[in-house]
């Protein structure tokens, strides 16, 4: 497809089980980003990949969160041992060149996990 | 600390006039702003952007206005239809850093 893919697009959790997001970003897009939107808020930086290196993962709230993009194109997120604070939308966004130097990343539709 | 804040969480504006939206930063070594727009169940949908070195951009019926000294931006919407009806979020970002940091975004209603 043209656009930013991600599955599942819905996943319910019981607490402490591990969960894998994946993203499919456009293609040719070097960079690749991974954003956690909690009800209510806007999307905050998890993590930043250009190919498959990870240059950023400032964001990863715990060491519960783990990501990987082994060929420089899909990426997964996982979380282990899930918690109820967990809960969110998170988001996948590529973009052609380094994210927010002049040129826009493109979202996927995002996974919404709840975990119970 | 939120360094991007769009401190209306909401606005209505009738079909036809004009929809602003503002966006405050406190971080000055911010150099590029974005607005994205998000419908329900939807990822974010780029919109606008603006470089620091500009204090305007247009594109259609869009304009992100930039000021620098009062660390301060805006999105006009004119006019305004019933499909802007979304949320817009402000996002930032630096030179040295590789991930845009939002606001909270502003729930835009169009009525008729």
């Amino acid at each position: 497809g043209a656009g930013v893919s991600q599955s599942p697009r819905y996943k319910v959790a019981k607490r402490g089980q591990d969960v894998a997001l994946r993203c499919d970003p456009i293609s040719g897009h070097v960079s690749l980003f991974w954003y956690q939107q909690a009800l209510g808020q806007g999307p905050e930086f998890l993590t930043y990949f250009q190919n498959e290196a990870q240059l950023d993962k400032s964001g990863l709230p715990s060491d519960r969160f783990f990501a990987e993009r082994p060929e420089g194109s899909v990426s997964t997120l996982k979380i282990q041992r899930t918690q109820q604070e967990d809960s969110a939308v998170y988001l996948c966004a590529s973009s052609f060149l380094r994210g927010g130097l002049n040129t826009e990343a493109f979202f996927g539709q995002g996974t919404r996990l709840t975990v119970v | 600390d939120q360094q991007v804040k769009q401190n209306s969480p909401s606005l209505s504006v009738q079909e036809g006039r004009i929809s602003i939206l503002n966006c405050d930063y406190t971080n000055s070594m911010f150099d590029y702003f974005l607005w994205y727009k998000k419908y329900p169940a939807e990822g974010p949908t780029f919109l606008i952007s603006i470089s620091s070195i500009k204090d305007k951009n247009e594109d259609g019926r869009f304009t992100v206005f930039l000021n620098k000294s009062a660390k301060h931006l805006s999105l006009h919407i004119v006019p305004s239809q019933p499909g802007d009806s979304a949320v817009y979020f402000c996002a930032a970002s630096t030179l040295s850093a590789d991930k845009l940091i939002f606001g909270t975004g502003t729930r835009l209603q169009v009525f008729p």
